[in-house]
């Protein structure tokens, strides 16, 4: 299993700031994965954050607009740049320990940008 | 990917049994069904998964139909706090093993006095 911190669990920003959002595992995982959750919808995968190397985005999402970091297999950042209102959501880390296993999910961080 | 549709709502009586379709019919052979659950402000929880036999856990039972195309998840006794939304979800295989799950619109099941 593992478990996963998030950090801050909940923010208000200004418009135009960024916010960078933390996520510490307990172990070692293989996979760390960033996803959105807007108001009343399912998870969007955001990107998929890669140890040494630029994260993978999903399409429809950019390096420019969310920076991502993983310096290690227990630490991961997402970075929400130029923030505005419609970047107003939940956002997940969630991790993959390995294959045919569950995935572990933060609680969370609630983004509010006015 | 397979995709799943799940309906969009149900409601379900405290202490009765509560069970979730999902449909997946264009699943592959070597793909699993995984259940996860999502308590309102809260990150996705796991539940259970499985390939073609039937499984239980201290938490839930899930039936495949013995087609593959659609399965049921079962809380056999549910209470207040099963209120939350449910999704199924089909493994998506990644290069180097791991997989990433990709969430549907799920199943909103609120348990009711």
């Amino acid at each position: 299993s593992a478990v996963i911190s998030q950090k801050p669990s909940r923010d208000i920003c200004q418009r135009g700031t960024s916010l960078t959002i933390q996520c510490q595992v307990d172990s070692q995982v293989t996979m760390m994965f960033w996803y959105r959750q807007q108001p009343g919808q399912s998870l969007t995968l955001i990107a998929t954050a890669n140890q040494g190397s630029e994260a993978t985005y999903e399409s429809g999402f950019v390096i420019d607009k969310f920076p991502i970091s993983r310096p290690n297999l227990t630490f991961s950042t997402l970075t929400v740049s130029n923030m505005s209102p419609e970047d107003s959501s939940i956002y997940l880390c969630s991790v993959g320990v390995g294959w045919n296993t569950e995935a572990f999910f933060g609680q969370g961080t609630r983004l509010t940008v006015v | 990917d397979a995709k799943t549709t799940q309906p969009p709502s149900m409601d379900c009586a405290e202490g009765r049994a509560a069970n979730l379709p999902c449909n997946h019919s264009t699943i592959s052979g070597n793909e699993y069904v995984y259940w996860y659950r999502q308590i309102h402000s809260q990150g996705p929880q796991y539940i259970i998964h499985g390939l073609k036999n039937n499984e239980t856990n201290e938490m839930a039972s899930l039936i495949i139909t013995e087609d593959r195309k659609s399965s049921t998840l079962i809380l056999p006794h549910a209470t207040l706090r099963d209120t939350a939304v449910y999704y199924c979800i089909v493994r998506v295989a990644m290069t180097g093993g791991s997989y990433i799950p990709t969430f549907g619109r799920g199943t909103s099941l609120i348990v009711h006095p």
